[in-house]
């Protein structure tokens, strides 16, 4: 089992560009996340979804979008990158009880100049 | 102030010494807790999970969670370099039905040789 994958790994975006991060997962979770991890702040929510077709907001949701039509990928997009989305961004997911643990991808480095 | 407060750190430790990483939390309806390890430019893996009050110990990790001071630990014995990493904790409530995890800051860890 390749667990959670993320791709790509790194990309450079010049503002006002778009872009989209795929996360796969080969576990059949029913819950995926988006987190955004800057220093000293640990990681922050962006989007998550419940279920294939289902999407959500988390903490910092402004400037991405993500879409979930496959239970094992979920989609997390840039429409007009700006220099504040340079960042590292995880993909995580769980099957819920009786363990909450979130298994994490790689990441994926994002620098917008 | 943040639900999950954590020292970012980093902690530098001689190699050989009992390490204790600590975060505070103020929901008192947080369950589950979580300490999760991540390695330089990698995703974080669960190290220890707990659920309500009480220690858990796994070789040389004992995770402690004391709900009247909403204080939780992590305590490394014996720590080897192998150990440097940053440690985040993360923890949930019974009522999160999207089963998303409240996280800490990260404390990052340096243990020396």
């Amino acid at each position: 089992n390749a667990g959670v994958t993320q791709t790509p790994k790194f990309r450079v975006l010049k503002t006002g560009q778009s872009m989209t991060l795929l996360c796969a997962q080969d576990m059949n979770h029913e819950y995926m996340y988006w987190y955004r991890q800057d220093p000293g702040m640990g990681l922050r929510l962006i989007h998550y979804s419940v279920g294939e077709g289902t999407t959500a907001k988390g903490e910092v949701p402004d400037g991405y979008n993500v879409s979930r039509l496959k239970k094992q990928n979920f989609l997390l997009g840039l429409e007009s990158a700006a220099p504040s989305q340079t960042s590292v961004y995880f993909c995580a997911s769980t099957r819920g009880t009786p363990s909450y643990e979130q298994y994490f991808g790689p990441g994926t480095r994002l620098t917008v100049t | 102030q943040k639900e999950v407060e954590q020292d970012p750190g980093p902690l530098s430790v001689p190699e050989g010494a009992i390490v204790s990483l600590n975060c505070t939390y103020s929901n008192s309806a947080f369950q589950y807790f979580m300490w999760y390890r991540q390695y330089s430019r990698k995703g974080p893996e669960l190290l220890m999970y707990t659920y309500s009050s009480g220690n858990k110990e796994d070789g040389r990790f004992t995770a402690q969670v004391d709900k009247s001071s909403k204080y939780i630990s992590l305590f490394i014995r014996d720590s080897q370099p192998s150990d440097s990493a940053t440690y985040l904790c993360a923890m949930r409530g019974v009522v999160y039905s999207n089963y998303q995890l409240i996280w800490g800051a990260g404390t990052k860890l340096i243990i020396k040789p």
